[in-house]
């Protein structure tokens, strides 16, 4: 079955920096990867997604690359703020009906 | 507006009691999911279900059963409750589409004694 990745498990960066999670998955038949965004006390909530047939997609400050050969996406954050700051969950899935998630990477935005 | 629902938002059981844990949709999703959230591991899919009256096992489903008897309406049942079932128990909701957006309740933490 499908097995998810992500490094690194936490993340510290200046306000203002750049954030990269990068995740790798196994099975070569998925074809969709959202990302989840999951503050302290709350539910995880989907931020951004990418399709197996596109390479990248950006919404604002936020941005997913997918390399299908290497069999990784990351999740890019520009200008962080201390609002950024919470567990980043990744996920793999062939066709949507079963997702696997990878272990989550807690990020902190220093001020 | 997307709303998933979750009977408890905490719970605390001894061990060996049986324990319901209860999800409810209304946006008519398909699709509902049980996973449970542990530091380190992520979620892990418990069981999910793509219609009514039908499951399907996840990743970890021994000491766990489920139900779903109406659509908007998914059942986690803990027959037998143990310590090492001490969890945030998280319940999802999607369409039945390739990509679909899963939707998550606010989670129930679970305390078993």
């Amino acid at each position: 079955g499908e097995n998810v990745e992500q490094h690194p498990s936490t993340l510290s960066v200046q306000e203002g920096d750049s954030a990269v999670i990068k995740c790798t998955y196994s099975d070569s038949a998925s074809n969709y990867f959202p990302w989840y965004k999951q503050e302290l006390g709350k539910r995880p909530q989907l931020i951004i997604d990418i399709r197996s047939n596109v390479g990248e997609k950006k919404d604002q400050r936020i941005a997913v690359t997918l390399n299908k050969t290497a069999k990784h996406f990351s999740l890019h954050i520009t200008e962080t703020q201390p609002e950024d700051s919470a567990v980043y969950f990744c996920a793999a899935s062939n066709y949507g009906q079963n997702f696997v998630f990878g272990p989550g990477t807690r990020l902190s935005v220093l001020p | 507006d997307v709303k998933v629902t979750q009977s408890s938002r905490y719970l605390v059981k001894r061990t060996g009691e049986k324990v319901f844990l209860e999800c409810v949709q209304d946006m008519d999703h398909e699709n509902m999911f049980w996973y449970r959230q542990d530091p380190g591991l992520g979620l892990r899919l418990i069981y999910f279900s793509y219609d009514v009256k039908m499951k399907e096992k996840g990743d970890i489903p021994e000491g766990y059963s489920v139900s779903r008897e109406k659509k908007e309406r998914f059942s986690l049942i803990l027959e037998s409750a143990s310590t090492n079932q001490t969890s945030m128990y998280l319940c999802a909701s999607s369409w039945p589409g390739p990509t679909d957006t899963q939707y998550f309740g606010p989670g129930t933490r679970l305390t078993v004694l």
